[in-house]
């Protein structure tokens, strides 16, 4: 069965670092989103990505992030330049239709542990 | 204030036990989704409702349009359903999915 893969599976990090997660989400999928959730929080929105741009994205999603598919298989999420705070799960997820009108597949997350 | 929440919490039930999780939302939706967490973290998802009712093996979700509620529930349950349940609902107005807190179930033998 087809899943969404996401390196590395922990990322450790220093404050000011760049850091890329990566995803490869399911082959024929056209909608991509990256969640965070913060230990012990619920999980939040940051991003969705369509027709290779940015659809949606939170308050969160400031300029410190940003997101790319640099090929036809990957997804990409950089932040430039991490705060302790930005500390979390991310998930990567994709699906056939826009956002929640059809089922999600999840990637099994990339745990960002900035220092 | 929260546009889903979540009841209750926690719980904790012994094997076998009839489950329900409540989900209540403020906004209007497209859809809504249920996801199971498992504790190493991974997400999956269980249902995806607009109306009506939907089964899968031992767990059956509901919908109440009118209402903005949903609940799940777990028939038989058994230790492996032990996990977080997390209530999502599709804005109509975005697609976006907000979550909410999820309820932490564990079942004892």
């Amino acid at each position: 069965e087809p899943e969404v893969t996401q390196t590395p599976s922990h990322q450790v990090t220093q404050m000011g670092q760049e850091v890329i997660l990566r995803c490869v989400p399911i082959s024929n999928h056209l909608y991509f989103y990256w969640y965070r959730q913060i230990l012990g929080q619920k999980v939040e929105f940051l991003v969705s990505f369509y027709n290779n741009e940015i659809s949606e994205k939170s308050e969160i999603f400031d300029d410190q992030f940003s997101v790319e598919r640099p090929d036809g298989s990957n997804f990409t999420l950089k932040i430039r330049s991490t705060k302790l705070e930005d500390s979390a799960m991310y998930f990567c997820a994709s699906n056939s239709g826009p956002g929640g009108t059809d089922t999600q597949y999840f990637g099994p997350g990339t745990r960002l542990t900035v220092l | 204030k929260n546009e889903v929440e979540q009841s209750p919490q926690n719980l904790t039930a012994q094997e076998g036990e009839f489950i329900t999780i409540n989900c209540s939302y403020s906004v209007g939706i497209s859809a809504l989704h249920w996801l199971q967490q498992h504790p190493g973290g991974g997400i999956v998802s269980l249902f995806m409702l607009s109306s009506g009712k939907k089964k899968h093996g031992r767990l059956i979700a509901t919908i109440n349009i009118q209402e903005k509620h949903s609940s799940l529930h777990i028939t038989a349950s058994h230790p492996r359903d032990s996990a977080v349940y997390i209530c999502a609902v599709a804005s109509d107005s975005n697609y976006q999915l907000i979550w909410g807190a999820g309820t932490k179930l564990i079942i004892k033998p």
